[in-house]
């Protein structure tokens, strides 16, 4: 399995503001995504974040207002840009590991408020 | 990817198994079946995957029928550390779908 790491793990933010959310895979990944959970519903795929170009978008989500990063195999960020109230999720970075039959892993996850 | 259906609830008591159904009428061949489950607003916890053919490991037993249109995660001996949203997802090349899950309570 794969030891992913996430940060910060929990934080207030202000209407407006702008957080970046950092994640650690212990391992070399070819594939990462970021995953958003609004409270009391399933995971929604924000975009899978590629190494070395632009991240793939699903449907309903933009760069401007979740610019991704992909510096290398095991290290990526998700900014969620002037925050609304709208935005208090959990956001779940995951990565694939070809080692374990492709399976994906998840962190623990980064709860936000915005206030 | 094909969808799934799982029952929104189930009750469980502890020390007794537990048997998770999920129908995937629309799989295709070169699908797999991938069960995880999330822990009050942890993140998706990996359980256990397959393609055909039943598989175990240390946390569960998973069961595909034969025309692979339904499977059924068993937990032998569930605890109350086992209350949990149980998803069931059904993955190609692709990334992983989640639905609602199934919400499992495990009662002493």
């Amino acid at each position: 399995s794969a030891v992913i790491s996430q940060k910060p793990s929990r934080d207030i933010c202000q209407r407006g503001t702008s957080l970046t959310i950092q994640c650690q895979v212990d391992s070399q990944v070819t594939m990462m995504f970021w995953y958003r959970q609004q409270p009391g519903q399933s995971l929604t795929l924000i975009a899978t974040a590629n190494q070395g170009s632009e991240a793939t978008y699903e449907s309903g989500f933009v760069i401007d207002k979740f610019p991704i990063s992909r510096p290398n195999l095991t290290f990526s960020t998700l900014t969620v840009s002037n925050m609304s109230p709208e935005d208090s999720s959990i956001y779940l970075c995951s990565a694939l590991l070809a080692s374990s039959g492709n399976t994906i892993y998840f962190g623990e996850g980064s709860w936000l408020t915005v206030v | 990817d094909a969808k799934t259906t799982q029952p929104p609830s189930m009750d469980c008591a502890e020390g007794r198994a537990a048997n998770l159904p999920c129908n995937h009428s629309t799989i295709s061949g070169n699908e797999y079946v991938y069960w995880y489950r999330q822990i009050h607003s942890q993140g998706p916890q990996y359980i256990i995957h397959g393609l055909k053919n039943n598989e175990t490991n240390e946390m569960a037993s998973l069961i595909i029928t034969e025309d692979r249109k339904s499977s059924t995660l068993i937990l032998p001996h569930a605890t109350l550390r086992d209350t949990a949203v149980y998803y069931c997802i059904v993955k190609g090349y692709s990334t992983l779908t989640f639905g609602k899950g199934t919400m499992l309570l495990v009662s002493p």
